[in-house]
């Protein structure tokens, strides 16, 4: 399968600041990249639909303004977490839909994952 | 009601035990089924999919998909203490997964 990468693997702030994650295609080109949310023992909530070149779609009680995401080019997709605070620690993982395989339902290529922790 | 219901256990099991894992859903507009392995720590990958009612086979795994009672299976044959891990079934509408909670398993040698 295609492979997705994330940077940083684990990243600890302090409450207030801003921290930036990547999430890469590296042998595809992802026109639509989605970002996760997982809290411990729990299963991966959907935050954001990101479309390169355009606006991202925000899920439902995601705050657009909190979780900034850009998706400047076709491998390539930023989170932003502004204004860290302790409640935001958590593991988050974003995955690159191929466009090659769309519609045949294994389209999704997950990254290893981002574990915040906010002090 | 959440769209997708799985057990999520601790499930354990002894080295060699064929294990099952379920999931039920609500929405009969979902396509596709998915299962997606995931270790600690780790993004999940994906194991088996599926489209529609049925079974399908990929060497020690088996994924069985009912529609008519909205409830889906994988199997693991002669589970092996590499499986152990959190599975989680998925199921693609418009494009998104919408994820079940993960059933943790531990296979003890």
């Amino acid at each position: 399968g295609a492979v997705v990468s994330q940077h940083p693997s684990w990243v600890i702030c302090k409450s207030g600041t801003s921290v930036k994650i990547e999430c890469r295609s590296l042998d595809f080109q992802a026109t639509t990249m989605f970002w996760y949310r997982q809290f411990p023992k729990q299963s991966l909530m959907l935050m954001a639909t990101s479309n390169e070149g355009s606006k991202a779609t925000y899920e439902q009680g995601v705050e657009k303004d909190k979780f900034l995401i850009n998706h400047a080019s076709l491998t390539l997709s930023t989170l932003t977490v502004t204004s860290a605070h302790p409640e935001d620690s958590s593991f988050y993982i974003c995955s690159a839909r191929d466009p090659g395989l769309a519609g045949v339902g294994n389209e999704q290529f997950f990254g290893p994952g981002t574990r915040l922790t906010v002090l | 009601q959440k769209e997708v219901e799985q057990d999520p256990g601790p499930l354990s099991v002894p080295e060699g035990a064929i294990v099952s894992l379920n999931c039920t859903y609500s929405n009969s507009a979902f396509q596709y089924f998915m299962w997606y392995r995931q270790y600690s720590r780790k993004g999940p990958e994906l194991l088996m999919y599926t489209y529609s009612s049925g079974n399908k086979e990929d060497g020690r795994f088996t994924a069985q998909v009912d529609k008519s009672s909205k409830y889906i299976s994988l199997f693991i044959r002669d589970s092996q203490p590499s499986d152990s891990a959190t599975y989680l079934c998925a199921m693609s509408q418009g494009g998104k997964l919408i994820f079940g909670q993960g059933t943790e398993l531990s296979v003890k040698p």
